[in-house]
């Protein structure tokens, strides 16, 4: 079965970090290149950031920009975002996404990781 | 960036109805567009690829029509179960965009 697993949400206060990671299974996951998307509470989607099948090349969105770092590691098949300067407007449930198929649809998404930021 | 722009954004409809949610690009996007349900506390499913393409094991009342800008998602017998959230989502070009959703709910 094609499974991602989030982990690594919690609750962290203004300015603090805290790094999620994505287990993946049932794919060859070096082949394909990976997502994070977000869902503030009550709000739609954001696409956050990705990452190329070898880590060579990635993709910050303007708001995550300079603060969020996406990395992997294809032996471990693990995604990772490295979330720094966390801002309330951070606070989201985040969700790891593989991007597939001729017309580059997310199939399958994790169930999701809740970061919380607040004091 | 192409922005991706839904209605409505939030519908009434009773079980039995037929219901159209539209999505419009900001340019053209070709075919390269997807369709999503998410019901509360879960994450999203795939429901449609390639504007038209039915995933497998999603029921043939969900159907997806058009092409360039303008794109449909129809729903034609509503069921309970079908009670959620749709998004729209463009992946035609970097970064991808999601509509900002339309909310379904029981009449």
């Amino acid at each position: 079965e094609v499974q991602l697993v989030e982990s690594g949400g919690g609750l962290v206060q203004p300015g603090g970090s805290l790094r999620l990671s994505c287990a993946a299974s049932g794919f060859t996951f070096s082949s394909y290149a990976m997502h994070w998307v977000r869902q503030a509470p009550g709000k739609g989607l954001e696409y956050v950031s990705a990452i190329s099948s070898n880590g060579g090349s990635t993709y910050y969105a303007n708001s995550v920009k300079g603060r969020f770092t996406i990395s992997r590691d294809n032996s471990k098949n693990t995604l990772y975002l490295q979330m720094g300067s966390l801002r309330a407007e951070d606070m989201a449930v985040y969700y790891c996404a593989r991007l597939t198929g001729e017309y580059n649809w997310f199939d399958p998404w994790g169930q999701g990781t809740l970061v919380t930021v607040s004091s | 960036d192409i922005q991706m722009t839904q209605s409505p954004s939030s519908l009434s409809a009773s079980v039995g109805d037929r219901v159209t949610i539209t999505c419009r690009a900001s340019q053209s996007i070709s075919s390269y567009l997807n369709w999503y349900q998410q019901k509360p506390g879960k994450a999203p499913k795939l429901l449609i690829y390639a504007a038209s393409s039915l995933q497998s094991g999603v029921p043939s009342r969900f159907s997806g029509s058009g092409s360039g800008t303008d794109f449909t998602l129809t729903i034609s017998s509503l069921q309970p179960e079908d009670f959620a959230t749709y998004y729209c989502q463009q992946s035609y070009s970097t970064p991808v965009a999601f509509g900002q959703g339309t909310k379904l709910e029981i009449k």
